[in-house]
């Protein structure tokens, strides 16, 4: 079982704060992915990562950055949190680097700016 | 950009009904999954299909990849109380690396 890990698992922060959520994964998979889930959207993408220091935009980044300084730690930073960023973010990697198998989800960090 | 249409929103259902549940799409897809999620967990991938036509059990789920790729359809027998939760499809094109997803089932079991 991949073994991937977010911090924190809940978190209230106030309106235009920066807020940095971290994603750990122990078994050198190269692609990354932040999501974020809210009712009626189901699972958006935010940003991803095909490798250290490699990122890209997903469907909805604005307001978001990424840093991947290390293969097991993936990094998103809301630069100045909004309301409208309360959600539940979700970490994912994918287990097979050639083919999809199908990703490998975090449990969730439960994000509530006010 | 590309989009995934799933149906029903969310279903209501008495215990040991079959369920049956869909997403379509506009655009060819070369891999579709499927995903179950319970409350404050990440999603958990249930059947992956990779091939037009490919109809594919897992237990009590059964699903099949649309023969126009652009469709996928789940079926769950005989529910059971712990089927509760959301179902999300979801898609990609190969060597795409990124998974497009749904908007999610929530099912409800009455006991």
């Amino acid at each position: 079982d991949a073994g991937i890990t977010q911090s924190p698992r809940h978190k209230v922060t106030e309106t235009g704060t920066p807020v940095t959520l971290r994603c750990h994964q122990t078994e050198n998979h190269r692609y990354m992915y932040w999501y974020r889930q809210d009712p009626g959207h189901g699972l958006r993408l935010i940003h991803y990562s095909y490798g250290v220091k490699d990122t890209d935009k997903g469907e909805v980044s604005d307001g978001y950055s990424v840093s991947r300084s290390k293969t097991e730690d993936f990094l998103l930073t809301l630069e100045s949190a909004t309301s409208s960023q309360t959600s539940v973010y979700f970490c994912a990697i994918s287990v097979s680097d050639r083919r999809i198998y199908g990703y490998t989800f975090g449990s969730g960090t439960r994000l509530t700016v006010v | 950009g590309q989009q995934l249409n799933q149906s029903p929103q969310s279903m209501f259902i008495q215990e040991g009904e079959d369920v049956s549940m869909n997403c379509t799409s506009s655009s060819i897809f070369n891999t579709w999954l499927w995903y179950k999620q319970d409350p404050g967990e990440g999603p958990v991938l249930l059947i992956a299909l990779y091939k037009a036509g490919e109809l594919t059990s897992n237990g009590r789920l059964t699903a099949q990849f649309g023969i126009t790729r652009k469709d996928s359809f789940l079926n769950i027998s005989a529910s059971i109380p712990s089927d509760v939760g959301i179902y999300f499809c979801a898609a990609t094109i190969q060597g795409a690396q990124k998974l497009v997803f749904g908007q999610g089932t929530r099912l409800t079991i009455n006991p």
